[in-house]
């Protein structure tokens, strides 16, 4: 069972570049979160989904874009990369929603960094 | 709004070393608390959760309680060993809240 898994693993973008960094999870969850972590940081929630075509802003959305057209699959979208985007990036999925006490389950990471 | 507030590192202990990592909260109403543990080169796993006060979670020779009366769920490990070498998030989800982590505290365990 893959569980979360996450490509690529590590990128170097150039300002003003675009590109998507892919989730996809095989355990049939209905939510799907992303979440980045600065050095030294907590992880803080970008965008979430409750399900396919189904999604919401989080605590820090803006320079970033999703869709969620099918169950498995939750891609996060930067269309013009900025330094303030370097950061280590988690997408993660759950069977039940935020207001219950479910367990996420975590991907390993995609490392960007933005020059 | 929720926040967390947990020991920062890095901590570097020895094998069989007693481990405490603080974290205190902030929430309204009765939230839920996480550990969470990062191997290296690893997602994020849930290591233990307690979901009212009082409870006492407990995975791996890891345990925390839920004190509301002091607002802590701290994390204990009576012997450490090289394995636990990792990275430890302390979390909480209350309410309508999102998942809300803290910063997150490096352990290494020397041999």
């Amino acid at each position: 069972n893959a569980g979360v898994t996450q490509t690529p693993k590590f990128r170097i973008l150039k300002i003003g570049q675009s590109m998507t960094l892919q989730c996809t999870q095989d355990m049939n969850h209905n939510y799907m979160y992303w979440y980045r972590q600065d050095p030294g940081m907590g992880l803080k929630l970008i965008y979430y989904s409750v399900g396919a075509g189904i999604t919401d802003k989080g605590e820090v959305p803006n320079g970033y874009n999703v869709s969620r057209s099918t169950t498995e699959d939750f891609p996060l979208r930067l269309e013009l990369a900025a330094p303030s985007q370097t950061s280590v990036y988690f997408c993660a999925s759950s069977q039940t929603g935020p207001l219950h006490t479910d367990t996420q389950y975590f991907g390993p990471g995609t490392r960007l960094t933005v020059l | 709004g929720n926040s967390v507030t947990q020991m920062e590192g890095p901590v570097t202990l020895s094998e069989e070393a007693f481990l405490t990592i603080n974290c205190t909260y902030t929430a309204t109403g009765y939230p839920s608390l996480f550990w969470y543990v990062q191997y290296p080169g690893e997602g994020l796993q849930l290591l233990l959760k307690a979901t009212k006060a009082d409870d006492k979670g407990s995975n791996k020779g890891f345990e925390a309680t839920y004190r509301k009366e002091t607002t802590s769920f701290h994390l204990e490990k009576g012997s450490v060993q090289v394995s636990d070498s990792a990275v430890y998030f302390c979390a909480l989800r209350g309410g309508s809240e999102k998942l809300v982590f803290g910063k997150g505290m490096k352990l290494t365990v020397n041999p």
